[in-house]
């Protein structure tokens, strides 16, 4: 149980474009979902927290208009990172919480971005 | 601001030796406390969670707590060249009601067949 799916795992872009990931938990309802950004060798960095229903609360030095974040359902939040230009490129790690136990984090498998 | 300090390593320790992996945090507050492993290229795993001090063992796995000390550690028993990973401590804030984790850089543990 508790299976957190992102898509895509990987994707190269141009600079200037922008690119979609998603995030979605299979078998469970996430009330809050995380996305987080680590580059080579550091730790993960947290972007910005997400609740169904609601705007996302995004971390000090994070742009919001740059990533947009939308948690339409339960199930799905997608992470939108605008314009990409190639200091964006990163591994983005989605995680999900499940309402009974909110403190307990499951994450997706990533997202490899490069941006040329 | 929020700190988790892990020594960054490389650890490197013989197949079915004892790995013992440290981690001090700065919010004397926080309650919950995980380890994670992370593979090269991969996402983190959760291994462990503590929320009491003292220790807490499952399988290989021991996680020790003390608060007074702001510190929190992860044995690893027998260890195998399969454990060979990056291991992160994280820490969850205590108030606030999205429970968000602070990760520390992570130490590397390379286990030598």
């Amino acid at each position: 149980g508790a299976v957190v799916s992102q898509h895509p795992s990987r994707v190269i872009c141009k600079s200037g474009t922008s690119v979609k990931i998603e995030c979605r938990s299979l078998d469970f309802q996430a009330t809050t979902m995380f996305w987080y950004r680590q580059f080579p060798k550091q730790s993960l960095m947290l972007m910005a927290t997400s609740n169904e229903g609601s705007k996302a609360t995004y971390e000090q030095g994070v742009e919001k208009d740059k990533f947009l974040i939308n948690h339409a359902s339960l199930t799905l939040s997608t992470l939108t990172v605008t314009s990409a230009h190639p200091e964006d490129s990163s591994f983005y790690i989605c995680s999900a919480s499940i309402s009974l136990a909110k403190n307990i984090q499951y994450f997706g498998a990533g997202t490899r971005l490069s941006v040329l | 601001q929020k700190e988790v300090e892990q020594n960054s390593g490389p650890l490197s320790v013989p197949e079915g030796a004892i790995a013992s992996l440290n981690c001090t945090y700065s919010d004397r507050g926080s309650q919950s406390f995980f380890w994670y492993r992370q593979y090269s290229g991969k996402s983190p795993e959760l291994i462990m969670s503590i929320y009491s001090n003292g220790d807490k063992e499952d399988g290989r796995f021991t996680a020790q707590l003390n608060k007074a000390s702001q510190y929190v550690s992860l044995l690893i028993r027998d260890s195998q060249p399969s454990d060979s990973a990056t291991y992160l401590c994280a820490v969850q804030e205590s108030g606030g009601s999205n429970y968000k984790l602070t990760f520390g850089k992570g130490t590397l543990l390379t286990v030598n067949p």
